[in-house]
């Protein structure tokens, strides 16, 4: 069993709607990212926060807005998504971001944009 | 550079048989080779990782080959069962700093009774 929880695991929204993807994790680690993946693709990073800061955002546009409350949890917050944003979201954590491997991934939000 | 190569897209075996899915990468400062399978609607898990010191890696029915010098490494599954199909990420990561992991395209594995 995944040790990364993610709600919802599905979403359906208008392009006009304002919605937000939650993630949480326990295993203490200190750095948390969020992934897209397309069907019959592999991950894209979206975003890395490290020690509750955004470290890495990977040129995602700004209707994508991710928040790190406290060290457990990750939002996305989504605004004024285009239909060709429908994907699978992957919340995802590791030990620290320059330290340990190992990526754990959540079991995903799947998102449909109508 | 960056790129990891995935091979094959798609991969159907017999229940009982051995599935080899392989990858091959350029970044020789690659020193972390995690496989992840991924299950139709679920989040992708870690399987099985290696490091480049080591030339083989086995747990259970799943092993990593590692060929450092021609720069490609391998995931067999032996004794394959119909509850493996699920597609295959090979991925690898490069030390110092923050390095992103690099996922290969993926391979779609059924195993047919």
């Amino acid at each position: 069993d995944t040790e990364v929880t993610q709600t919802p695991k599905h979403l359906v929204m208008g392009m006009t709607n304002k919605k937000s993807l939650k993630c949480e994790q326990h295993m203490g680690h200190r750095a948390m990212y969020w992934y897209k993946q397309k069907a019959k693709k592999p991950p894209e990073l979206m975003f890395v926060y490290s020690y509750e800061k955004l470290s890495i955002n990977e040129s995602v546009p700004s209707r994508f807005s991710p928040e790190c409350p406290n060290s457990s949890l990750l939002n996305l917050h989504l605004h004024a998504l285009q239909p060709e944003d429908s994907a699978l979201y992957l919340c995802a954590s590791s030990q620290e971001l320059t330290l340990g491997n190992t990526i754990y991934f959540g079991e995903g939000s799947w998102l449909t944009v109508v | 550079q960056q790129q990891v190569k995935q091979s094959p897209q798609s991969l159907i075996v017999q229940k009982g048989g051995i599935s080899i899915i392989n990858c091959a990468y350029e970044n020789t400062a690659f020193d972390y080779f995690p496989w992840y399978q991924q299950f139709p609607g679920k989040g992708p898990a870690l399987l099985i990782a290696i490091r480049p010191d080591v030339s083989e890696k086995k747990e259970g029915r799943f092993t990593i080959s590692f060929n450092k010098s021609a720069k490609q490494f391998s995931l067999h599954i032996m004794d394959s069962q119909p509850g493996d199909s699920a597609t295959y990420f090979c991925a690898a990561k490069a030390p110092g700093g923050y390095q992103k992991v690099t996922f290969g395209t993926g391979t779609k594995l059924q195993v047919i009774p």
